[in-house]
């Protein structure tokens, strides 16, 4: 059975702490790797996808990369405004659908 | 570009009662998700439509219908409510199959159900 795991359930830090959120997974046949951030109340907004290991994606402070077995999204000097819930999704097969994982709340201090 | 809207954003709804939740999109794109997401669950696929007229059931379809006349439109049919359905619910669509293709599924801002 497809698995999308996520670590840690919540993360608080202070501004400018680096960190990384894990996503694991266990798939046959992974067709992509996508990333989104959840605000409180919204939808979820896309990030980043991933197709194979070894990729890489940046965007502001925020970088996503990509194994076989995993992927870690690299929060470099975060703000408070990163501050969401970050959820990591995988496609695979004919890839009309996505099976998320639960999410990493974080949560950046002053 | 408005993208994925969804209404009501928020509704109680009394056991036993029906109701449908309206989801449109003007981004032209063939597929269209039905998603809910409990607290601490991942989001769990309720219905799928891969183009007007089509529709598949995703992995929780039980007590839900849905239909697909426009490529537009993609409204979801809660019968019979029960307190099992309340969750938030999520209307998406991506204007290809998103594995492998360059393309990814874009969310509504949610519909938010209490069955009481």
């Amino acid at each position: 059975e497809d698995q999308v795991t996520q670590s840690p359930e919540a993360l608080r830090l202070q501004e400018g702490e680096s960190s990384s959120l894990n996503c694991s997974y266990t798939v046959s046949g992974l067709r992509g790797l996508f990333w989104y951030r959840q605000d409180p109340g919204k939808g979820p907004e896309f990030l980043f996808t991933l197709y194979s290991a070894g990729e890489e994606k940046e965007k502001e402070r925020l970088k996503a990369t990509l194994t076989k077995k995993e992927s870690f999204l690299h929060i470099t000097a975060p703000k408070p405004e990163d501050s969401a819930t970050y959820l990591c999704a995988v496609a695979k097969g004919g890839g009309n659908k996505l099976t998320f994982g639960t999410g990493t709340q974080l949560k950046v201090e002053l | 570009n408005a993208g994925v809207t969804q209404t009501p954003k928020f509704r109680i709804l009394k056991i036993g009662q029906s109701m449908t939740l309206q989801c449109a999109q003007d981004m032209n794109h063939n597929y269209m998700y039905w998603y809910r997401q409990d607290p601490g669950m991942g989001l769990k696929l309720i219905y799928y439509s891969v183009g007007a007229g089509i529709t598949d059931k995703g992995e929780v379809p039980n007590g839900y219908n849905v239909s697909r006349s426009t490529t537009e439109d993609f409204p979801l049919r809660l019968e019979l409510a029960a307190p099992s359905q309340t969750s938030v619910y999520f209307c998406a669509s991506s204007y290809s199959p998103v594995a492998g293709s360059g393309n990814t599924i874009y969310f509504g801002e949610g519909s938010w159900l209490t069955v009481v």
